[in-house]
């Protein structure tokens, strides 16, 4: 099947800097990309649609100057959490729309803010 | 309410049993169903979708009600790796985003 990897998958970090995680799609073409994120026991949430060459559609409650998206080529989308602060610690997902519509996910990054 | 609602669990099961698992949506304009699932601090992998007609993946059987706006999941035989969380998973009208559900715990013990 498609693969989508991540990195990092571990990251810890102090409280204040910001940290960038990438998502590629490594044999196949992903016009579109979605970023998740999953707290402890709760469900994956959707942050973010991220399109290609356009800006990124943010899903309500989620904030854009925070959670900096960019989608510069076909295969790699990448998610900058800005002045990151201890409630942003959280299991971070991407997945990948390849063309039949199923979506690949990669194996997530797991954020721990000081 | 949530959008996609499941019992969390967990079920614990001995292996060899069939269990099955619920989940309803609220949204009548969900288009595509789907049972995912999940390993602790993985990403979650696609198990079936999920059709009015129902489909059958060798040990897993999946059914949609449109009607009642509920999914349904069986496992038979259940193995030591059927261990896991299953999200039921919907898309929203324009088949772009997909809504998870909470997830329900399945342990299957020897």
């Amino acid at each position: 099947g498609a693969v989508v990897s991540q990195h990092p998958s571990r990251v810890i970090c102090k409280s204040g800097t910001s940290v960038k995680i990438e998502c590629r799609s490594l044999d196949f073409q992903a016009t579109t990309m979605f970023w998740y994120r999953q707290f402890p026991k709760q469900s994956l949430m959707l942050m973010a649609t991220s399109n290609e060459g356009s800006k990124a559609t943010y899903e309500q409650g989620v904030e854009k100057d925070k959670f900096l998206i960019n989608h510069a080529s076909l295969t790699l989308s990448t998610l900058t959490v800005t002045s990151a602060h201890p409630e942003d610690s959280s299991f971070y997902i991407c997945s990948a729309r390849a063309i039949s519509d199923t979506q690949y996910f990669g194996p997530g990054t797991r954020l721990t803010v000081l | 309410r949530k959008e996609v609602e499941q019992d969390p669990g967990p079920f614990n099961v001995p292996e060899g049993a069939t269990v099955a698992f619920n989940c309803t949506y609220s949204n009548s304009a969900s288009q595509s169903f789907f049972w995912y699932r999940q390993d602790c601090r993985k990403e979650p992998k696609l198990l079936m979708s999920v059709y009015s007609s129902g489909n059958e993946d060798g040990r897993f059987t999946a059914q949609l009600n449109r009607a009642s706006q509920y999914i349904s999941l069986l496992i038979r035989d259940s193995k030591l790796s059927d261990s896991a969380t299953y999200l039921c998973v919907v898309t929203r009208r324009d088949g772009n985003k997909l809504v998870f559900g909470a997830g329900t715990i399945l342990r299957v013990k020897s």
